[in-house]
């Protein structure tokens, strides 16, 4: 069965540069949610979109953009990277709204020197 | 807001004998959904078990049952029979009904010994 597709899996930046991770739900799933986990610490939630259209808002810092494409597609833009930032970072989908039915990926790992 | 607390940072078991990791949570919704999550090594959140916080009756998946008490907001995971691949990070994970936001607690990292 088709999963949640993140790339890159890993990403290595330097501080102040601009990092993009994306995100390819399973097929007909229309909502699509990042999350950030630290080392060592839980996920965090960033923030959501249903529909194309942003649902909910977290965690996120000014500095980081996202948004859903058309073909449901979602990409988490992350600009002056700071140490702090380095992570996981968790895209999941699901299927029907508010049914806690969320499936991850595998993440994509952002290292910031 | 909620919160969701884990009290087991690690646990250990030996294959095939029974552990139960705990979480309590705080909230003043009536109706959410309760989770537990399983982390391996190779860092993919898999879903292990749901629970419908008006259901009265525990939810169970196989070797996997919960011990869900809605007025004393706790929410226990009991892996039955634990095998080497249950060797995980566990999280413990609130959502509001109708809403879209995971709350984590801070994890039980379990180690199944042979």
């Amino acid at each position: 069965a088709a999963g949640v597709i993140q790339s890159p899996r890993h990403l290595i930046k330097e501080k102040r540069e601009t990092a993009t991770l994306k995100c390819y739900p399973i097929p007909r799933h229309d909502t699509v949610y990042w999350y950030q986990q630290g080392p060592g610490q839980d996920p965090q939630f960033l923030i959501s979109f249903y529909e194309k259209m942003q649902s909910d808002k977290g965690s996120i810092p000014d500095r980081f953009s996202a948004q859903q494409f058309s073909d449901y597609h979602s990409e988490l833009n992350m600009s002056s990277l700071e140490l702090g930032d380095s992570a996981l970072y968790f895209c999941a989908s699901g299927g029907k709204w508010g049914t806690g039915e969320l499936f991850f990926g595998e993440g994509s790992r952002l290292t910031v020197l | 807001a909620q919160t969701v607390t884990q009290s087991q940072p690690e646990m250990s078991v030996q294959e095939a004998e029974t552990v139960t990791l705990s979480c309590t949570y705080d909230t003043s919704e009536s109706n959410y959904y309760l989770f537990w999550y399983k982390q391996p090594p190779s860092r993919q959140m898999i879903l292990v078990i749901r629970q419908e916080a008006y259901k009265q009756q525990n939810a169970t998946e196989n070797r996997f049952s919960v011990n869900f008490q809605k007025a004393a907001k706790s929410f226990s995971l009991k892996i039955s029979d634990s095998q080497l691949g249950d060797t995980a990070m566990y999280f413990c994970a609130f959502m509001k009904h109708a809403g879209n936001m995971l709350t984590f607690g801070g994890g039980t990292r379990l180690m199944v010994k042979p």
